[in-house]
């Protein structure tokens, strides 16, 4: 398997633009997250889905932030409008369940991230 | 709620020397914690985890021990290498939830 796989790898935007972030998860995971990672605030959950059901999405810093997961094998999210403050890496994550059990050790894989920066 | 904290970096070792890196959780009932690093300009990688008290995990040379008395889980290596430089990070899960909770993540540097 490649892995989870994150596009674009790098982002240079001006604020008050569209910001598509994509991810494809690892076959047969049946959990993605999205997490950003900036200086100031470390790693910080943003959303995370389980069979494409958004779980919990407190995470979300605004209603400019929307995730959305369509099918089992891509997910995105974005940011409509975009500001200076959104500059930061985004990172997917997926996981396996191994069923309904949890298997109290939820190991994530994740994609390379994807470095937004808003002007 | 759920929380992890680890001791503040930077570290700066030289190489062959012994690493510690502290950290501590605060969590109801009994997480599962786990150590990920992440390498330059890469994503995070899972290095090692437990998921019970008195658990050991191990990889790589790093080694953690899941202590329940004092509520933490300590990452050592007893003869770092210039390739373990990276950031660290701390975290836990709880036994019923799939999200992770990290800590602030340190930075180690091993100069040759």
């Amino acid at each position: 398997d490649a892995g989870v796989i994150q596009s674009p790898r790098h982002e240079v935007t001006e604020m008050g633009q569209e910001v598509t972030l994509r991810c494809k998860p690892i076959s047969g995971h049946d959990y993605l997250f999205w997490y950003r990672q900036t200086m100031m605030r470390g790693l910080e959950l943003l959303i995370y889905f389980n069979n494409n059901v958004p779980i919990d999405d407190s995470g979300m810093p605004e209603d400019r932030f929307s995730a959305k997961m369509p099918n089992a094998s891509f997910s995105t999210l974005k940011i409509q409008p975009s500001e200076p403050r959104d500059s930061a890496v985004y990172f997917c994550a997926s996981s396996y369940s191994k069923g309904h059990i949890p298997s109290g050790a939820n190991v994530l894989t994740f994609g390379a991230g994807s470095r937004l920066t808003v002007l | 709620g759920n929380s992890v904290t680890q001791m503040e970096g930077p570290v700066t070792l030289s190489e062959e020397a012994f690493l510690t890196i502290n950290c501590t959780y605060t969590a109801t009932g009994y997480p599962s914690l786990f150590w990920y690093v992440q390498y330059p300009g890469e994503g995070l990688q899972l290095l090692l985890k437990a998921t019970k008290a008195d658990d050991k995990g191990s990889n790589k040379g790093f080694e953690a021990t899941y202590r329940k008395e004092t509520t933490s889980f300590h990452l050592e290596k007893g003869s770092v290498q210039v390739s373990d430089s990276a950031v660290y990070f701390c975290a836990l899960s709880d036994r019923n939830d799939y999200k992770l909770s990290f800590g602030a993540g340190t930075t180690v540097t091993v100069r040759a």
